[in-house]
């Protein structure tokens, strides 16, 4: 099926580190959403942009609607152990549809 | 503020039978949605309902069939399951306001066909 590219596919990282993940399309959305994803879980909504170039923060997270409309990315700051989890973009196309594309996912591991 | 809950949580088929699947939205929310999600890989959208009508549709076979009831709550139907209907199958709720669509998912349902 249809998924978007995101990246990177997997990342350890150490208590405390910054972490940066994106999502790249060919399609121009109108809509990205970003969630978490716990195993045998339901993905959960961490944030959600609107407009190109909208910066949108939630706690220790921020993400960004790129200009073009054909990318987002997700940061984490102060990464703490129950950061760790699949985390997922899903962009929505222009003109209006529907449906949302979600990316391949990002695995987070967090080394305490 | 109850969220999205689905029914049941597990399911165990065989191939060739039938299965419905259970989902009752947000309160406040209008849309249902319904994703495939298979191991490994990112949700797959299978259709929306919306005044009680499929408005979209994914690539998925007739045999995956919905229903929307008068209160917005959703089943999700499939007919002679095959071994790649293993998955969990999440449902979104949404409200659309002002062309803004923020969806919702609940905790899914497992169903292993065997």
């Amino acid at each position: 099926g249809q998924q978007l590219n995101q990246s990177p596919q997997s990342m350890f990282i150490q208590e405390g580190e910054d972490v940066s993940m994106n999502c790249t399309s060919s399609s121009i959305f109108n809509t990205w959403l970003w969630y978490k994803q716990d195993p045998g879980e339901g993905p959960v909504l961490l944030i959600a942009l609107y407009k190109a170039g909208e910066l949108t923060s939630n706690g220790r997270l921020t993400a960004q609607f790129g200009i073009t409309r054909k990318d987002s990315f997700l940061n984490i700051s102060a990464s703490i152990p129950s950061d760790v989890g699949i985390y997922f973009c899903a962009g929505q196309i222009t003109p209006g549809t529907y449906k949302y594309i979600f990316g391949t996912g990002t695995r987070l591991k967090v080394l305490a | 503020d109850a969220g999205v809950t689905q029914s049941p949580t597990h399911l165990i088929k065989t191939r060739g039978q039938q299965v419905t699947l259970r989902c009752s939205p947000k309160s406040g929310h209008d849309t249902v949605s319904w994703y495939q999600q298979a191991l490994g890989q990112g949700p797959q959208f299978i259709f929306q309902y919306y005044e009680e009508e499929e408005r979209q549709r994914g690539n998925f076979p007739d045999r995956f069939s919905g229903h929307q009831f008068p209160n917005y709550s959703s089943e999700l139907n499939v007919n002679a399951l095959l071994l790649g209907d293993s998955a969990l199958y999440l449902c979104a709720s949404s409200l659309v306001l002002r062309g803004q669509d923020t969806q919702y998912f609940g905790p899914g349902t497992r169903l292993t066909v065997l």
